[in-house]
């Protein structure tokens, strides 16, 4: 088992850049994926892409490529989701959460880190 | 790809049993035994309710069932209580470049 805790909310202008972050607690951090999920405003959840702490490994889903850099620090079992660029449609929760024995579990999510963008 | 299918809502009355669809393809829920089940209350982080098709995390009611057959999983609720009330969300691994793929989430209503 692992606790998740996610950094808090944000409030950006378009254009801006951002980092939020994921802290696990628990020995299990390094050794799953963590993904990060997307919730758009009273929309459903959308897979973004994930990573390995360990060798930090990393997968996006395909529209998103390019869009968002997913990144990890193991030594402070950390993972990080950023922008360099955000617009107005990267308003949304973004969860982090950790993948199990295959990709299609995740097991334990962090609180959620709600992104607002607007000028 | 495209998300998994799910009806946009499905209600029942307490005691009641409901069936929650998730169709996908033959790339997806239909090649692979990794479909999942999410419950996420308003304003709640989600939370994982089946995994593998059928499988309960320790702590979930055994009310909570999961199945499969083709590429169309489902998710079984039976003697329906208030506190079921939920969006639910399911996923599945496609093994191809999308990774995973969530279902569009159904809101049960218990009446």
């Amino acid at each position: 088992e692992v606790l998740l805790v996610q950094s808090g909310p944000e409030v950006r202008k378009p254009g801006e850049s951002l980092r939020i972050s994921c802290k696990g607690f628990g020995d299990s951090f390094t050794s799953h994926w963590i993904a990060w999920v997307r919730q758009m405003p009273g929309k459903g959840l959308e897979w973004m892409g994930n990573i390995y702490p360990g060798d930090s490994e990393s997968r996006y889903r395909p529209s998103l490529q390019g869009q968002v850099t997913i990144s990890v620090d193991k030594s402070i079992y950390t993972a990080y989701l950023q922008w360099s660029s955000l617009k107005a449609s990267d308003t949304a929760i973004y969860y982090c959460a950790r993948q199990g024995s295959n990709w299609g579990i995740l097991d334990s999510w962090g609180q959620g880190t709600l992104v607002t963008v607007s000028s | 790809q495209s998300a998994l299918t799910q009806p946009a809502s499905v209600s029942g009355s307490p005691g009641q049993s409901i069936t929650i669809s998730c169709t996908g393809t033959s790339s997806d829920v239909g090649r692979y035994n990794y479909v999942s089940w999410y419950q996420q209350h308003p304003g709640k982080v989600p939370k994982l309710m089946i995994y593998d098709v059928s499988n309960r995390p320790s702590g979930v009611s055994n009310r909570f069932t999961g199945s499969k057959s083709g590429n169309t999983a489902s998710l079984t609720i039976s003697g329906l209580q208030a506190e079921d009330e939920a969006d639910y969300y399911c996923c599945s691994y496609t093994g191809s470049t999308t990774y995973v793929l969530f279902g569009g989430g159904t809101k049960l209503t218990v009446l």
